[in-house]
């Protein structure tokens, strides 16, 4: 199946852990994002990557690290994980363009 | 930043049509609105978008006004599977605009 696969979907963890989630489209896109929503549901991008390249950082604490080993993954590695950085995480990608983003299923993450 | 204003929430009939309004008064000439939905626990799910002219595909139909400064998204015989979070979004169209989402309308679809 063509889509935006993410791993792991829910994943809970310790405070003060380190954690990543992985991201992959099979679809041919240059460009994919990390979202962040948090429990009042609001839909906050973190990051952009095109081709490789980090294009977008919207001041996300450095704890946050994405990494994009290729066009087709982009993985998000947290540092010291706090209890703030409890949420859905949902990875997209796009064509450069016009075109529509296209989400994965995100990934719940729960630090206790 | 989000760029649009959406109601909160709203209802509509099973079967009939479902019209969700966006303001966007702020739109510059270059900028496409979009609309995505999210049902519950999924990944937001693209719709439709436009720049200037009425837009329809198999999903919605957008209505855009004349002078660009709001939107209507219309589900023309909404379902239960319509029942959703809808988002309308201003976008430059370019590789480096990103696409912000604001607070959207939590759609019900009634039986």
């Amino acid at each position: 199946d063509t889509a935006v696969s993410q791993t792991p979907k829910y994943l809970v963890t310790q405070m003060g852990n380190d954690k990543s989630i992985k991201c992959e489209q099979n679809l041919g896109h240059d460009t994919m994002y990390w979202y962040k929503q948090d429990s009042k549901k609001f839909l906050k991008i973190m990051f952009s990557y095109n081709n490789k390249e980090l294009i977008i950082n919207e001041t996300v604490p450095n704890r946050f690290s994405p990494k994009s080993p290729d066009k087709a993954h982009l993985n998000l590695h947290i540092n010291s994980l706090e209890l703030g950085d409890s949420a859905v995480y949902f990875c997209a990608s796009k064509v450069n363009g016009l075109t529509p983003l296209h989400f994965g299923n995100g990934t719940r993450l729960t630090v206790t | 930043d989000a760029k649009t204003t959406q109601p909160p929430s709203m209802d509509c009939a099973e079967g009939r049509a479902a019209n969700l309004p966006c303001n966007h008064s702020t739109i510059s000439g270059n900028e496409y609105v979009y609309w995505y939905r999210q049902i519950h626990s999924q990944g937001p799910q693209y719709i439709i978008h436009g720049l200037k002219n009425n837009e329809t595909n198999e999903m919605a139909s957008l209505i855009i006004t004349e002078d660009r400064k709001s939107s209507t998204l219309i589900l023309p015989h909404a379902t239960l599977r319509d029942t959703a979070v809808y988002y309308c979004i201003v976008r430059v169209a370019g590789g480096g605009n990103q696409f912000y989402f604001g607070t959207g309308t939590s759609l019900t679809v009634i039986p």
